[in-house]
């Protein structure tokens, strides 16, 4: 399967600062990619759809002026979070999906970027 | 609204036993089904991906299968082991690309 990575694994900043959190599809082009969120002891929530070359799609209730995505290239996209605050702090994962090559619409998630806001 | 629902929500068993762990879905109308396993504070691993044209998948000790119609799907394991223990997540897709997740199934298998 696809190989995906994100950058930083954990980070922590004190609020009003802002945080960028990077993932790269390592060994696919990815023309889309996926930002999910996590909060302890819950299940993943898509935050948005980040599409090369064009305006990421949010899902309702998500603001996308305080999460900037961007997607500049086949293999990377950018999730930064603007002035932060303590009820940011989550667990932020990406995700790839294949098609294609690795047919079948399969998504690969990276290992997730543990985000902490003092 | 696509909902998905796993039980149980928790799972301790000794090793060696086989088990079962189940999702349903309430749209029917599903482009595929994915298993995956997340171990604490890690990302997601694809265990098993099901198309909505196909009723079972397997892979080693995994089998998952789908009965579309009635919106469920199960995952068995078979002779479990300590390294199994992990928390469990089904997601369907309803577009072929934005995935619903479960709440999961948190895995417990005793030496």
């Amino acid at each position: 399967g696809a190989v995906v990575s994100q950058h930083p694994s954990w980070v922590i900043c004190k609020s009003g600062t802002s945080v960028k959190i990077e993932c790269r599809s390592l060994d696919f082009q990815a023309t889309t990619m996926f930002w999910y969120r996590q909060f302890p002891k819950q299940s993943l929530m898509l935050m948005a759809t980040s599409n090369e070359g064009s305006k990421a799609t949010y899902e309702q209730g998500v603001e996308k002026d305080k999460f900037l995505i961007n997607h500049a290239s086949l293999t990377l996209s950018t999730l930064t979070v603007t002035s932060a605050h303590p009820e940011d702090s989550s667990f932020y994962i990406c995700s790839v999906r294949t098609s294609g090559r690795l047919a079948g619409n399969e998504q690969y998630f990276g290992p997730g970027t543990r985000l902490t806001v003092t | 609204k696509q909902e998905v629902t796993q039980i149980p929500a928790a799972l301790s068993v000794p090793e060696g036993e086989n088990l079962v762990l189940n999702c349903s879905f309430t749209d029917s109308a599903i482009y595929n089904l994915q298993w995956f396993r997340q171990d604490p504070g890690k990302g997601l691993t694809s265990l098993l991906l099901i198309q909505s044209s196909q009723r079972e998948q397997t892979s080693g000790r995994l089998n998952a299968s789908l009965d579309k119609s009635s919106g469920r799907s199960t995952l068995y394991i078979a002779a479990s082991q300590p390294g199994d223990s992990a928390t469990y997540l089904c997601a369907v897709s309803t577009s072929g690309s934005r995935l619903t997740f479960g709440e999961g199934t948190q895995l417990t298998v005793n030496p």
